[in-house]
């Protein structure tokens, strides 16, 4: 079974640019978490789609975050414009319908000079 | 709200020795999951062991086992025989069985084991 995939690995940016992040889950998961993990913390979610539809983005920062979930399938999270204190890990996971379960991606290391 | 604490930043054991990571959790649920998930310098969080509230027994999956002491809120991680692959951070982790299917995590505890 192919595991979640993630791209960039590594994103180098000023601050007040754009960034964005790809994720490609497992074929057949349902759920996709896009969670932000900053140096020294675990992770937090940032946003949650069952489908293509969202669960849960009460801790995203709409302001400048936005994400979407293409025809159920892979999704984008995109900074715009990015500040100093987003520099943090960005872990995607899946999981299936009424399974508990997760697999997470390797993550995009995130920094903003 | 869930929370997830880990006490110990960091820790570090022989090589072969025993060591226990500590977490606690606040919730007035009854029936949820938890989770100890290992982080590696590649970044993937990968499973160690899980724990459904339900059950007494406590979860085991080889050298690595559980103290889930539900009414203590404790559900803390015994890893034995440790191995130097065991090196990283590991992250305690909370999912709720009502609502939406998100893990809370804790802050980590960065273990080292020593040749």
């Amino acid at each position: 079974e192919a595991g979640v995939a993630q791209s960039p690995r590594y994103k180098i940016i000023e601050k007040r640019q754009s960034v964005a992040f790809w994720c490609n889950p497992i074929s057949g998961h349902a759920t996709l978490y896009w969670y932000q993990q900053i140096l020294g913390q675990g992770p937090k979610l940032l946003i949650q789609f069952q489908n293509n539809g969202v669960v849960d983005d009460s801790q995203l920062p709409k302001d400048r975050f936005s994400a979407e979930r293409l025809k159920g399938v892979d999704s984008t999270l995109k900074i715009q414009p990015a500040k100093l204190e987003d520099s943090a890990v960005y872990l995607c996971a899946s999981s299936p319908d009424r399974v508990v379960g997760y697999t997470f991606g390797s993550g995009t290391r995130l920094t903003v000079v | 709200a869930q929370t997830v604490t880990q006490s110990q930043p960091e820790m570090s054991v022989q090589e072969a020795e025993t060591v226990t990571l500590s977490c606690t959790y606040d919730t007035s649920e009854s029936n949820y999951y938890l989770f100890w998930y290992k982080q590696p310098p590649s970044r993937q969080m990968i499973l160690v062991i899980r724990q459904e509230a339900y059950k007494q027994q406590n979860a085991t999956e080889n050298r690595f086992s559980v103290n889930f002491q539900k009414a203590a809120k404790s559900f803390s991680l015994k890893i034995s025989d440790s191995q130097l692959g065991d090196t990283a951070m590991y992250f305690c982790a909370f999912r709720s069985n009502f609502g939406n299917e998100k893990l809370t995590f804790g802050t980590g505890t960065r273990l080292t084991i020593i040749p």
